[in-house]
């Protein structure tokens, strides 16, 4: 199957400051990619998604400002965490769309997810 | 929010029994997704469904588009410890339209 990466897998910070957590599609360009919250033993919570080349869209009750998302490749996604409270520690995950022409077009792909920890 | 009803929720089963899962919805879906998630991991994609009424396996594992395209299951025969983890199925109403998650069942297998 097609193969997502999230960088880093792990972070901790303290609070204030900003994480950059990066997505890449590896075997596949990604027209589409996906920013996904979850809390424990709670399913998936779409916060944005982004199309290479063109701003974001956001969940409703997302901050965009805080939530800073850059899709400047059809394999490379970022998200930043900008001024992080321990409120935003959580499992985030991304999620990759191929784009039509590949097989499996309209499957989403996830990365292993990054876990974020705010002191 | 979510608009998928997964269930069961959870199962407790022993090693070699059959498992049973679906989803069900009151819209209409043209792409049915079965994912499985390890504590810690992502998503991986299991089974993806195009057609209604479907039929596909991936080893172990069975998967049907509902005629209707209001619903789909997941079947895993012969269970094994390493099946342990959480199951979300998702759906997409229209091509690239976002994907509708349903809550996820816990799978445990008693060896």
């Amino acid at each position: 199957g097609a193969v997502v990466s999230q960088h880093p897998s792990r972070v901790i910070c303290k609070s204030g400051t900003s994480v950059k957590i990066e997505c890449r599609s590896l075997d596949f360009q990604a027209t589409t990619m996906f920013w996904y919250r979850q809390f424990p033993k709670q399913s998936l919570m779409l916060m944005a998604t982004s199309n290479e080349g063109s701003k974001a869209t956001y969940e409703q009750g997302v901050e965009k400002d805080k939530f800073l998302i850059n899709h400047a490749s059809l394999t490379l996604s970022t998200l930043t965490v900008t001024s992080a409270h321990p409120e935003d520690s959580s499992f985030y995950i991304c999620s990759a769309r191929s784009h039509a022409g590949v097989r499996h077009t309209d499957t989403q792909y996830f990365g292993p997810g990054t876990r974020l920890t705010v002191l | 929010g979510q608009q998928l009803n997964q269930s069961p929720q959870s199962m407790f089963i022993q090693e070699g029994e059959d498992v049973s899962m679906n989803c069900t919805s009151s819209s209409i879906f043209n792409t049915w997704l079965w994912y499985k998630q390890d504590p810690g991991e992502g998503p991986v994609l299991l089974i993806a469904l195009y057609k209604a009424g479907e039929l596909t396996s991936n080893g172990r594992l069975t998967a049907q588009f509902g005629i209707t395209r209001k619903d789909s299951f997941l079947n895993i025969s012969a269970s094994i410890p390493s099946d342990v983890g959480i199951y979300f199925c998702a759906g997409r109403r229209t091509s690239g339209s976002r994907l509708t998650f349903g809550e996820g069942t816990q799978l445990t297998v008693n060896p």
